[in-house]
């Protein structure tokens, strides 16, 4: 079966880093998301990734290496508006998108 | 990115009615996809809404129970049809403008409660 794996929830400090780590086992691969959901909002998206490494976007960087099926989100220079849940999900071989539970990211003072 | 809006926000419903929801594109649209999402729960895909034909049902949605219209390329309607307790959720429309890489765009969402 298809599977996706994040934490449940992690908790960080103001102005500290985080890595929001996804690991997967789907049926063929054609791509990364990661996306932002703030609590009573919609998604947003924040990355894409299908190729090997580290794609930088200002202080949300997003990896990959697809001979783990291992992604991280890192987020540098935490501020409170960063409180959301972060969803993983993966283009699978037929471009159906496999959604993570999503990470529940608590920024505290 | 396309800006996606979705009516009623929110709703609560008795059991046994239905009620249609409805998603506008600003723009022209490939696909467009229907989610519900549980609180706290991962997006589970109910079927994508195809424009000029039937809907793609995902294993476990029903066309009698979640009908689905797309009568153009900016537009879509799910209706929960015969509506239990169990249908409580926040229905997500989304969308994608180009190829089958691009990233999705949501709609706000739709909070239905089911009495």
């Amino acid at each position: 079966g298809q599977n996706i794996d994040q934490p449940t929830e992690m908790t960080a400090t103001e102005g500290a880093i985080v890595q929001i780590n996804c690991t997967y086992q789907t049926s063929g691969f054609n791509g990364l998301f990661w996306y932002q959901q703030h609590a009573g909002e919609a998604p947003t998206f924040l990355s894409y990734n299908v190729l090997d490494g580290l794609e930088e976007k200002g202080r949300f960087s997003s990896f990959l290496s697809r001979s783990k099926g291992y992604s991280y989100l890192l987020l540098k220079e935490l501020q409170m508006k960063d409180s959301a849940s972060y969803l993983c999900a993966v283009l699978d071989s037929n471009y159906q998108l496999i959604w993570g539970a999503g990470t529940k990211l608590i920024i505290k003072p | 990115s396309a800006v996606i809006s979705q009516k009623p926000s929110r709703d609560i419903c008795q059991r046994g009615t239905s009620l249609t929801i409805q998603c506008q594109v600003d723009s022209q649209v490939t696909m467009m996809f229907w989610y519900r999402q549980q609180p706290g729960q991962s997006l589970t895909l109910i079927a994508t809404a195809n424009q000029g034909s039937e809907a793609t049902y995902e294993s476990g949605f029903v066309i009698d129970k979640f009908p689905i219209s797309r009568p153009n390329l900016t537009f879509s309607t799910l209706t929960v049809s015969n509506m239990s307790p169990e249908d409580s959720s926040i229905y997500l429309c989304s969308s994608k403008r180009g190829g089958d890489m691009d990233e999705q765009f949501f709609g706000p969402g739709t909070r239905l409660t089911v009495l």
